[in-house]
């Protein structure tokens, strides 16, 4: 009965790469995002999406993109790894009403060598 | 932009003590919703308290409450009688549901330690 699950919970891969991280709600949710965590643990918000709009946070690199096949799931896709990827990703989700609170996965530790 | 500055990167309580984690945030707007999220060793970001910027009264959960300053623009988490199980990276947050991305914004955490 787990809410927001991501998958793989630990990633490590080799620079220039391609891999992707996947996630997925049981909330009913109507909104999903990403966030990344660095090596100093501050939070940032990569991209948010609901079955109308992507907002990406202009300073993501396009080498990430956030794929949608459905509500309850929203994947991350990250081309040509760098060695600066190296982060704890958080998947998390929320409704787009009462108070918004936003609710998150176990989060996936990438390390890119 | 708006932010948010938790001025304390890491503090320390002795169990059954209380301890308050600062925080303050910048905006401009006047509807927006403030969180304390938990981030214990184990990685899992944890939702401790909400409070929503319109309500006067302050938000409590159990040993946990919160001490919002509209005008202040201040937003601090009391924990009371501190268990081990408390230590853990706490960040501060909100969120601007007129801004359209509905994104949390988080400030750089606090790292707080129960020491038994």
């Amino acid at each position: 009965d787990t809410a927001v699950s991501q998958t793989p919970k630990y990633l490590v891969t080799q620079m220039g790469n391609d891999k992707s991280i996947k996630c997925e709600q049981n909330l009913g949710h109507d909104t999903m995002y990403w966030y990344k965590q660095d090596s100093k643990k501050f939070l940032k918000i990569m991209f948010s999406y609901n079955n109308k709009e992507l907002i990406i946070n202009e300073t993501v690199p396009n080498r990430f993109s956030p794929k949608s096949p459905d509500k309850a799931h929203l994947n991350l896709h990250i081309n040509s790894l760098e060695l600066g990827d190296s982060a704890v990703y958080f998947c998390a989700s929320s409704r787009l009403a009462g108070t918004y609170e936003q609710y998150f996965g176990p989060g996936t530790r990438l390390t890119v060598t | 932009a708006q932010t948010v500055t938790q001025s304390q990167p890491e503090m320390s309580v002795q169990e059954a003590e209380t301890v308050t984690l600062s925080c303050t945030y910048d905006t401009s707007e006047n509807n927006y919703y403030l969180f304390w999220y938990k981030q214990p060793p184990s990685r899992q970001m944890i939702l401790v308290i909400r409070q929503e910027a319109y309500k006067q009264q302050n938000a409590t959960e159990n040993r946990f409450s919160v001490n919002f300053q509209k005008a202040a623009k201040s937003f601090s988490l009391k924990i009371s009688d501190s268990q081990l199980g408390d230590t853990a990276m706490y960040f501060c947050a909100f969120i601007l549901p007129g801004a359209g991305s509905y994104q949390l914004t988080f400030g750089k955490g606090t790292k707080l330690s129960v020491i038994p």
